[in-house]
């Protein structure tokens, strides 16, 4: 079993509709990361966090410790946010090597 | 603000042939890393540094060799290459090891033929 599991693995959403990425992870952590890579793209960091929730423009990402689980959020959808959303978490090792990544939920928006 | 800098962004490699993909970044951090990304898969740790100097392996550190001999600087070298090594190679890099936004480069698809 994956240490970090995403869900779900494919998402096509209309535009303008609210979408939810999840992420579920099995051991302790100490901060987890949100990811975007766009087709053919690099990796660009959305969020970090390790409580709560944070937002930034249309994106929410929320954490729940004692669930080990976390949710990002993209309200009224567009096609440029179409895009592989990864999920990544700190290990509670407290080594620069355990960050752990999931496979990543494929987004497609369409018109 | 360039960021993190990777080259080439392609390449395509013989089996046995070697090679070094660069990176850099311009940021002055001290923590950097290596990761391939197969499809299907999470990114996996190839190598990382904590420091100019200082390398460790990752997950995944059998068939390469890196280097830090600056805070800038960490290539990655592919000694003998092989088709288990087709892969997506991203580097990428943060200020502190357990809690800090991550800047990755734009990757570098190597094909191994």
């Amino acid at each position: 079993k994956n240490e970090v599991e995403q869900s779900p693995q494919n998402l096509t959403a209309q535009e303008g509709e609210f979408i939810t990425i999840n992420c579920s992870y099995s051991v302790g952590i100490s901060a987890l990361h949100w990811l975007q890579q766009h087709p053919g793209g690099g990796i660009v960091s959305l969020f970090m966090l390790s409580s709560g929730k944070k937002k930034h423009g249309r994106l929410i990402a929320t954490i729940n410790i004692q669930e080990k689980h976390s949710s990002l959020h993209i309200t009224a959808s567009h096609p440029r946010d179409s895009a592989v959303y990864i999920c990544a978490v700190h290990l509670n090792t407290g080594t620069a090597s355990k960050l752990t990544f999931g496979t990543g939920t494929r987004l497609q928006v369409t018109l | 603000n360039a960021g993190v800098t990777q080259t080439p962004k392609f390449r395509i490699l013989k089996i046995g042939q070697s090679m070094t993909l660069q990176c850099t970044q311009d940021m002055n951090h001290n923590y950097m890393y290596w990761y391939r990304q197969d499809p299907g898969m999470g990114l996996k740790l190839i190598y990382y540094s904590v420091g100019a100097g200082i390398t460790d392996k990752g997950e995944v550190p059998n068939g390469y060799n890196v280097s830090r001999s600056t805070t800038e600087d960490f290539p990655l070298r592919l000694e003998l290459a092989a088709p288990s090594q087709t892969s997506v190679y991203f580097c990428a890099s943060n200020t502190r090891r357990v809690v800090g936004e991550l800047f990755f480069g734009e990757g570098s698809r190597l094909t191994v033929l």
